[in-house]
């Protein structure tokens, strides 16, 4: 299966504990998206990348969360001194530079739990 | 700042029979709209997206849907449901800001089927 990736696919943790997500985006997709979803919500933009360039970030990505793309494939994202209100699904999706505004292809997400 | 609504966070219909999903957008410039769906424990799968051109669209696994600027909607249809297509469907508007490429998306409605 050469879709894209996501590990791990359920994470608890406690309240102040840091987490990292990893994303394998599909292999020739040089743009990669996080977004993060609550329940009863639709999927909000947290961050982009193009190739390992991070070109925008939402205000929704406070201090505690970064991401990085180190070498324009994989990406991870951390998120430090977790709270109960980063309970959540975080969705990767990448998609193909050849077409504009080309289909984002998401990932089957990571479910954070924090207690 | 762009925008999706849709006003029924949950619709249920009979297996063969019709269906219509709502989906209103707020969006400066012409629109690039997308309808996925998201079945439990699955990723988001794109049905259709519409970029410009004629404004009926066809998708995966029997969906349609219709671009109206006057109306600012972009509605999503199938002639007939299935058992399977019970899942959240959602709505998103594209557009690109700076050099982003992020997807808004509406709350989401869920399809039950019966039988």
């Amino acid at each position: 299966d050469t879709g894209v990736s996501q590990d791990p696919r359920h994470k608890i943790t406690k309240r102040g504990q840091n987490v990292t997500f990893r994303c394998d985006p599909i292999s020739e997709h040089n743009r990669l998206y996080w977004y993060r979803q609550t329940l009863g919500q639709g999927p909000e933009f947290l961050t982009y990348f193009q190739n390992e360039a991070q070109l925008e970030k939402s205000r929704l990505l406070s201090d505690r969360f970064s991401a990085e793309r180190p070498k324009g494939s994989f990406s991870t994202l951390e998120i430090q001194r977790t709270e109960q209100g980063d309970s959540a699904m975080y969705l990767c999706a990448s998609s193909s530079p050849l077409v504009r505004m080309a289909e984002q292809f998401f990932g089957p997400g990571t479910r954070l739990t924090v207690l | 700042a762009q925008s999706v609504t849709q006003p029924d966070i949950h619709i249920t219909v009979s297996e063969g029979a019709s269906l219509e999903l709502r989906c209103n957008y707020s969006y400066g410039a012409t629109p690039y709209l997308f309808w996925y769906v998201q079945s439990p424990g699955q990723g988001l799968q794109l049905l259709l997206k519409y970029f410009s051109g004629d404004t009926l669209v066809q998708g995966i696994k029997g969906f349609e849907a219709e671009f109206k600027r006057s109306q600012s909607s972009f509605n999503l249809r199938k002639p007939s449901v299935h058992w399977s297509d019970a899942a959240e469907y959602f709505c998103a508007v594209g557009g690109v800001w700076g050099t982003a490429s992020k997807l808004t998306f509406g709350t989401g409605t869920r399809l039950q089927v019966t039988l």
